[in-house]
């Protein structure tokens, strides 16, 4: 099984300032890893993904997050938030299988408010 | 450019009241999925549908039924609501092929059983 722990429940923060929000996972096998953001009222959006490969990803609105195999870690971080960052984001793993399908199961963590003060 | 469409967004029921959540993707998508969210708690699944015809318990069904009717809709039955099933429900759904397929969620149903 997996489990996803992340470490901030809330983070403010001033409009223009860095961010990093905290993600740490467990799981006894290879995982995918992901951000959501979920914006007041909506559903969830893909930031970004890891699947393999460089360990520092990309993702949209400027984010990026870095993975850390040997820390089990997957923290996203911003140079510089606006106020439309503010949201609830969410980190997520997806495990895959002996045979390699996952079945596409998520398991998330607990979520992290993050809010953008002016 | 509809994606994933849930139906009702709102919804108040009388505990004991039954009621089926209905979810439909046009992504052609094989894989469907209900999560609730809760509070400091994420989002945590409660069914999924690997494909037409299959359906399977995720961490929390304790209360609903599922039923894939066909490729594109998933739906969610509460038998008998409880205030505990209070909650914000999600359907996604993910395409099949890649392994690295994220989910698509929709825009939530908001239930509240009093």
């Amino acid at each position: 099984a997996q489990s996803v722990t992340q470490l901030d429940s809330q983070v403010p923060v001033f409009e223009e300032a860095p961010v990093e929000l905290r993600c740490n996972y467990s799981s006894s096998v290879s995982v995918y890893l992901f951000w959501y953001v979920q914006y007041p009222n909506q559903g969830l959006q893909l930031l970004l993904k890891y699947l393999s490969g460089s360990t520092l990803v990309k993702g949209i609105n400027g984010f990026e997050a870095e993975f850390n195999k040997s820390q089990t870690s997957f923290h996203l971080r911003k140079p510089s938030v606006h106020i439309s960052d503010t949201a609830e984001y969410f980190c997520a793993v997806r495990a895959l299988n002996a045979g390699g399908t996952s079945y596409g199961k998520l398991t998330f963590g607990q979520g992290t408010i993050l809010t953008v003060h002016p | 450019n509809a994606g994933v469409t849930q139906t009702p967004k709102f919804q108040v029921l009388k505990t004991g009241q039954s009621m089926t959540l209905q979810c439909a993707q046009d992504m052609n998508h094989n894989s469907m999925y209900w999560y609730r969210q809760d509070p400091g708690m994420g989002l945590r699944l409660i069914y999924y549908s690997a494909s037409e015809g299959t359906t399977d318990k995720g961490e929390v069904p304790n209360g609903y039924n599922v039923s894939r009717l066909n490729k594109r809709e998933f739906s969610l039955r509460l038998e008998s609501a409880a205030p505990s099933q209070t909650s914000v429900y999600f359907c996604a759904s993910r395409g099949q092929g890649l392994r690295n397929q994220p989910q698509h969620f929709g825009d939530g149903t908001r239930l509240s059983i009093l």
